[in-house]
C-alpha cells in the first residue's frame, strides 16, 4: 500500500535558525496537505499543494511540492518559539486501490530553543 | 461555534472492557473520520465514513467498529479484541469523501488508557 516517509522525526533548532522537514511518497500523489499539531493538541490544516512544482508561502513558511509529485518540503525561515510542535504530511493517492486516500507521514517533531 | 467535539478528554478502562468515544460535528460535512496516534508513527486510519449509514475500514481496524447513523455523530467503539488499546485517538470531518482535495478538520481528541 502507499506509504509516506516523513524525515527528520526530531529537529531541536536555536530561536532564528531555519528548519526544514521532508516528506516523501512510495507513489504518485495528487495532491498533498501539511497539518502541524501543537503539544498537546490536535492537528490543524496548514496547506494544500496539488500542482507538479508548486511553491507556496505563509509568512515565514514555505511549502514545496515535487515535479514527480513524489515529494514535498515544509521550510521554516527564522524559526520562533510559536512554531513548536509537530509538522504533518499527509498525501492523497493519485490512482489504483488507494485512490484519494489521505495517508499520513509521521510526523516532525519541532522543538525551538529561545 | 462549529466545530468537531470529542468527548471525553481522558478516558481510563480495565482491560477487558469495551468504550465507545464520541465524536460529534455541527460543521454539516459529509465524511468523517477516526485516527490512532501513537508516538513516532503518525496518524493511522481505523475506520472512515463517506456519507451516513455507510463506512470503510481503514488501515488498523481489527478490534474497533463504528456507526454512522446520523451526520453528525460518528462513534468509534474499542472492544476488548484490541490488543494494545491505549492512545490517543483523533476524529476528523472534511466537507466531502476523498477524491475531493478537501482537508481534514479534528476534533481535540480523546486519550485513552487500559490498564
Amino acid at each position: 500500500g502507499q506509504q509516506v516517509m516523513q524525515i527528520p522525526q526530531y529537529q531541536h533548532v536555536q530561536e532564528g535558525e531555519d528548519f526544514t522537514t521532508y516528506c516523501n511518497s512510495s507513489t504518485t500523489l495528487s495532491n498533498i496537505q501539511w497539518y502541524k499539531q501543537r503539544p498537546g493538541g490536535h492537528p490543524v490544516f496548514l496547506i494544500q499543494l496539488v500542482k507538479s512544482g508548486e511553491v507556496k508561502k505563509q509568512k515565514r513558511l514555505t511549502f514545496q511540492f515535487g515535479e514527480a509529485k513524489k515529494n514535498s518540503s515544509l521550510h521554516i525561515t527564522a524559526t520562533q518559539t510559536t512554531d513548536v510542535g509537530t509538522y504533518f504530511c499527509a498525501g492523497q493517492a493519485a490512482g489504483g486501490t488507494s485512490y484519494g486516500k489521505l495517508t499520513f507521514g509521521q510526523g516532525t517533531i519541532l522543538t525551538v530553543h529561545p | 461555534d462549529g466545530g468537531i467535539t470529542q468527548s471525553p478528554k481522558y478516558l481510563f478502562r480495565k482491560e477487558g472492557q469495551n468504550v465507545t468515544l464520541s465524536c460529534e460535528q455541527n460543521l454539516n460535512h459529509d465524511a468523517m473520520y477516526w485516527y490512532r496516534q501513537d508516538p513516532g508513527q503518525g496518524l493511522r486510519l481505523i475506520y472512515y465514513s463517506q456519507i451516513v449509514n455507510d463506512f470503510q475500514k481503514g488501515d488498523i481496524a481489527e478490534g474497533y467498529s463504528v456507526s454512522r447513523e446520523k451526520k453528525e455523530s460518528f462513534p468509534l467503539t474499542v472492544t476488548s479484541a484490541q490488543k494494545n488499546p491505549t492512545a490517543f485517538y483523533l476524529c476528523a470531518s472534511s466537507i466531502a469523501g476523498w477524491g475531493n482535495h478537501y482537508e481534514q478538520y479534528f476534533g481535540p481528541g480523546t486519550r485513552l488508557t487500559v490498564t
